[in-house]
């Protein structure tokens, strides 16, 4: 089983569409997790930490389930400009474990 | 904003020949990384450094592969006799301490053509 599990996609969504994207990860030891983004070739940029009541910041909003293992992220009002590749990591012992990514695309 | 910066942005290089990969992390980060990503696959974890020594390496990372902070601000990852299969992107990436409130910050990656 893989440690970070995530739908590949291609989510494909009009602007202005909210788009959630799911996360499962097997390691129970897991310490912390996030969100990244990925542009095409190029480095992973944090999008934002998961917290287990949950944390918003402007359109996105994470949560994290302990219990069943799972991360989500949600994104309201998609723009042009968030399509990227989301991905999906946990934090073990100061590690990144990523998931295999999922890709959006926003179309106008 | 502070940078981790990579060199160089791509690199060329003929099978069993040896490479040096550059970082110069963020100035008052205290861990160090290299991940790797294969074309179309996901990032994976080769190895962290703290204290001037490896503190853990994935399976990937083999007697190939080594890594030296030779002057308190560069990092580097050698791979001492490359194969196709290490064509990939290389990303640096530090952080300023450990724990869930601690970020990441990348380099921009090392594209890594090995033919």
């Amino acid at each position: 089983r893989k440690e970070v599990e995530q739908d590949p996609g291609p989510f494909n969504v009009p602007e202005g569409a909210t788009v959630a994207f799911n996360c499962t990860y097997s390691n129970s030891a897991s310490q912390s997790f996030f969100w990244y983004r990925q542009d095409c070739r190029k480095e992973p940029k944090l999008l934002m930490s998961v917290y287990s009541s949950g944390n918003e910041d402007g359109r996105f909003t994470a949560q994290l389930n302990r219990a069943s293992q799972y991360i989500s992220l949600l994104i309201r009002d998609s723009k042009l400009s968030d399509s990227a590749t989301y991905l999906c990591v946990s934090n073990q012992g100061g590690k990144l474990i990523f998931g295999q990514g999922t890709e959006l695309s926003v179309k106008p | 904003e502070p940078e981790v910066t990579q060199t160089p942005s791509h690199q060329v290089t003929q099978m069993g020949q040896e490479v040096i990969l550059r970082c110069v992390p963020i100035s008052n980060h205290l861990y160090f990384y290299w991940y790797r990503q294969i074309l179309g696959q996901k990032v994976e974890f080769l190895v962290s450094f703290y204290n001037n020594e490896i503190s853990e390496k994935s399976e990937i990372f083999d007697d190939q592969f080594s890594v030296e902070r030779p002057d308190g601000s560069n990092f580097t990852l050698k791979i001492r006799s490359t194969k196709l299969e290490d064509s990939a992107m290389y990303f640096c990436a530090s952080i300023r301490g450990q724990g869930p409130n601690y970020g990441y910050t990348f380099g921009s990656g090392t594209r890594l053509t090995v033919v």
